[in-house]
C-alpha cells in the first residue's frame, strides 16, 4: 500500500469543524482513501473512505484533491468524543479481506 | 447495530504458557482479521482468514501463532508459547457482507505477559 503522512497532533475547540490533513503523493489511480480513528482505549473504528469524489456520511466528510495526492477529513463540529487518533490508510483494491496498515496517525485533541 | 465482541478482555499469563483469544465476528461477515498494538505503537496486521484458511499473514504472524475458527461463529488466536514481547492489545476484526471492505473491529484483549 502507498505511504501516506499526517501530522502527529491536531487541536480543537468543541463544537468548530475540525479539518484533518493526509498526504499521499504516490497515490495510484485505484488506491481507495480509508479513514479510521481510534478512541482511547478502543479498537480501530472505521470513518469514511472515498477514491475521486467528495464523500459524505453522518460522521464526517472527506475531500479529496483533484490530483489525488492529498485528501482532508472534516469534522464539521467537534465534540469531546472525537478525540481520537486519526488513521489515513490507503489501499490497492476496496475487496474485503486485505489487510489495513495503520500509520501513527494524527492524534486529535479537543478542547471544552 | 451488529458488533464484534472479545474475550477474556484481560488475560495475563505466564511466559511459555499459551493462550487463546477469542473472538465472535458479526454473524453475516466471512472474513475475519487479528491485528495487536504494543503500548505506545501502531496497529499491526497480524492474520486474515477466509473459507477457513488463512489468506494473509505479516512476519509477525510465526510459527507461535495460529487461528481458528472452530465454529460457525468463534474466530480464535492462539499462542502457543508467550513471550514477555507478546504483551500488546489484540485486536480482532471481520469484515464482508453488506459491509464490504469495511473492517469492524472488536473492543480488543489486553495480554500480558509476565
Amino acid at each position: 500500500d502507498a505511504k501516506t503522512t499526517q501530522p502527529n497532533s491536531m487541536e480543537s475547540n468543541e463544537e468548530e469543524p475540525v479539518h484533518l490533513p493526509c498526504n499521499h503523493s504516490t497515490i495510484s489511480g485505484t488506491d481507495y482513501i480509508h479513514w479510521y480513528r481510534q478512541l482511547p482505549s478502543q479498537g480501530p473504528e472505521y470513518v469514511i473512505h472515498g477514491l475521486t469524489s467528495n464523500v459524505n456520511n453522518r460522521m464526517a466528510s472527506l475531500a479529496i484533491a483533484e490530483d489525488r495526492k492529498s485528501s482532508t477529513l472534516i469534522l464539521h463540529r467537534a465534540t469531546l468524543r472525537d478525540a481520537a487518533v486519526y488513521y489515513c490508510i490507503l489501499r490497492a483494491t476496496n475487496q474485503a479481506g486485505t489487510a489495513l496498515i495503520f500509520g501513527k496517525g494524527t492524534t486529535l485533541s479537543v478542547s471544552s | 447495530e451488529p458488533e464484534v465482541t472479545q474475550t477474556p478482555s484481560h488475560q495475563v499469563t505466564q511466559m511459555g504458557q499459551e493462550v487463546i483469544l477469542r473472538c465472535v465476528p458479526i454473524s453475516n461477515h466471512l472474513y475475519f482479521y487479528w491485528y495487536r498494538q504494543i503500548l505506545g505503537q501502531k496497529v499491526e496486521f497480524l492474520v486474515s482468514f477466509y473459507n477457513n484458511e488463512i489468506s494473509e499473514k505479516s512476519e509477525i504472524f510465526d510459527d507461535q501463532f495460529s487461528v481458528e475458527r472452530p465454529d460457525g461463529s468463534n474466530f480464535t488466536l492462539k499462542i502457543r508459547s508467550t513471550k514477555l514481547e507478546d504483551s500488546a492489545m489484540y485486536f480482532c476484526a471481520s469484515s464482508g457482507g453488506t459491509s464490504g471492505s469495511t473492517q469492524y473491529f472488536g473492543p480488543g484483549t489486553r495480554l500480558l505477559v509476565l
